[in-house]
């Protein structure tokens, strides 16, 4: 149990277009997801917090706009990075915590993906 | 504040031998929780091992343990019979009151014959 699939895995895009990534929890409900960013050879970091049915709470100095997250079912959140740019291609990675009450429980990862803009 | 330190950017072990990961953290809430997660190469991080605050007994999973000292705040893991695809990025890291997982900068593990 506690799987977390992600997609696409890797995608190559142009600089200005948008690309949508998706966090979907396959055997357990998911109240709350989260996304991070990963740089090569550095640790993650964690972008935003999505929350089923209401707005992400997004980390100091990452910009909402630019990173559009939805959060519309317990098993699925989605990460859209609009008007992408070079310095947006990194390794998007999220994760999934049981619906639970203690913010202690395990979060189980997606595979990530891999975002280059051309 | 949470924090989570890694010492070791870079370990080796021979196959069949065990080996240490330091971890050590800093918080000021009364209840947390410590994880392990491995990254191999293809990126997906793996979880390993959990230990609560509260939890009297260090946290063991198969060939993983987690030797939990709380006095001096370090939350190692062991890896007893090292394989070689024991291979990868350890991550240390810490949840508390809040929603966030803090990690550490991990450790590069390299299992060699």
């Amino acid at each position: 149990g506690a799987v977390v699939s992600q997609h696409p895995s890797w995608v190559i895009c142009k600089s200005g277009t948008s690309v949508k990534i998706e966090c979907r929890s396959l055997d357990f409900q998911a109240t709350t997801m989260f996304w991070y960013r990963q740089f090569p050879k550095q640790s993650l970091m964690l972008m935003a917090t999505s929350n089923e049915g209401s707005k992400a709470t997004y980390e100091q100095g990452v910009e909402k706009d630019k990173f559009l997250i939805n959060h519309a079912s317990l098993t699925l959140s989605t990460l859209t990075v609009t008007s992408a740019h070079p310095e947006d291609s990194s390794f998007y990675i999220c994760s999934a915590r049981r619906t639970a009450l203690k913010p202690t429980d395990t979060q189980y990862f997606g595979p990530g993906t891999r975002l280059t803009v051309l | 504040a949470q924090k989570i330190t890694q010492t070791q950017p870079g370990m080796f072990v021979q196959e069949k031998e065990a080996v240490t990961l330091d971890c050590t953290y800093d918080t000021s809430d009364p209840s947390y929780g410590l994880f392990w997660y491995k990254q191999p190469s293809s990126g997906e991080m793996i979880f390993l091992i959990y230990q609560g605050s509260y939890d009297q007994q260090n946290a063991t999973e198969g060939r993983y343990s987690l030797n939990f000292q709380k006095a001096r705040k370090s939350a190692n893991l062991v890896i007893s019979a090292s394989q070689l695809g024991d291979s990868a990025m350890y991550f240390c890291a810490m949840s508390g009151y809040t929603d966030k997982l803090i990690f550490g900068t991990g450790t590069r593990l390299q299992v060699f014959p």
